[in-house]
């Protein structure tokens, strides 16, 4: 079975700032990989997914997140945070052969201060 | 497209009446799932489909949970009877065939079961 773990539960970071969210997946088998961004009050929304190819992805808003195989990473980075970036941030992976079930992490709150 | 549309955005409704919670998903969509999220137990798949047809139901927690696609542009899910602990914000989403191409969500219903 697959799984997804962020160890920070929360972010605090100073506007302007660089950050980087942590993932760590475990899998048997080869898979994809997601972050999602929900803001307050909203549903998830896409940030960027590694499907093949690159390992470095880019994603909307600035952010880009690098896969990582032998340590079976996909941590999230944007260089500079802006105050509409706080947000709470999910990583999530799915199998590349069968299974349409994302699974998802616990989620990492993004605390943008100025 | 508007995007997956839930209703209603918020339910408040005592304890053991029924609530029945809706989503349309975006119109060519293969598959839609039903999410529930909760400070405790985080984002939990309930239930999913492919083609209208349930696949997967193994995350609706009891008997009292129920949903279905009578078609490609409508899903329910309903709870008979509520309770407290029902409380959540509840999530459909949709996708195409492959699960590469991300989940496209939906704003989520808050329901509070007092």
């Amino acid at each position: 079975a697959q799984s997804v773990t962020q160890l920070d539960s929360q972010v605090p970071v100073f506007e302007e700032a660089p950050v980087e969210l942590r993932c760590n997946y475990s899998s048997s088998v080869s898979v994809y990989l997601f972050w999602y961004v929900q803001y307050p009050n909203q549903g998830l929304q896409l940030l960027l997914k590694y499907l093949s190819g690159s390992t470095l992805v880019k994603g909307i808003n600035g952010f880009e997140a690098e896969f990582n195989k032998s340590q079976t990473s996909f941590h999230l980075r944007k260089p500079s945070v802006h105050i509409s970036d706080t947000a709470e941030y999910f990583c999530a992976v799915s199998r590349m052969d069968s299974s349409y079930k994302l699974i998802f992490g616990s989620g990492t709150r993004l605390l943008v201060r100025p | 497209d508007a995007g997956v549309i839930q209703s209603p955005r918020h339910e408040v409704t005592e304890m053991g009446q029924e609530v029945t919670l809706r989503c349309k998903p975006i119109s060519g969509h293969d598959y839609l799932f039903w999410y529930r999220q909760t400070m405790m137990r985080g984002l939990e798949l309930l239930i999913y489909f492919n083609n209208n047809v349930p696949i997967d139901d193994s995350g609706m927690p009891e008997d009292r949970f129920s949903a279905k696609m009578p078609n490609a542009s409508f899903s329910t899910l309903k709870i008979q009877p509520s309770e407290p602990r029902d409380s959540a914000v509840y999530f459909c989403a949709s996708s195409l065939v492959y699960p590469n191409y991300g989940y496209t969500f939906g704003s989520g219903t808050r329901l509070t079961v007092v």
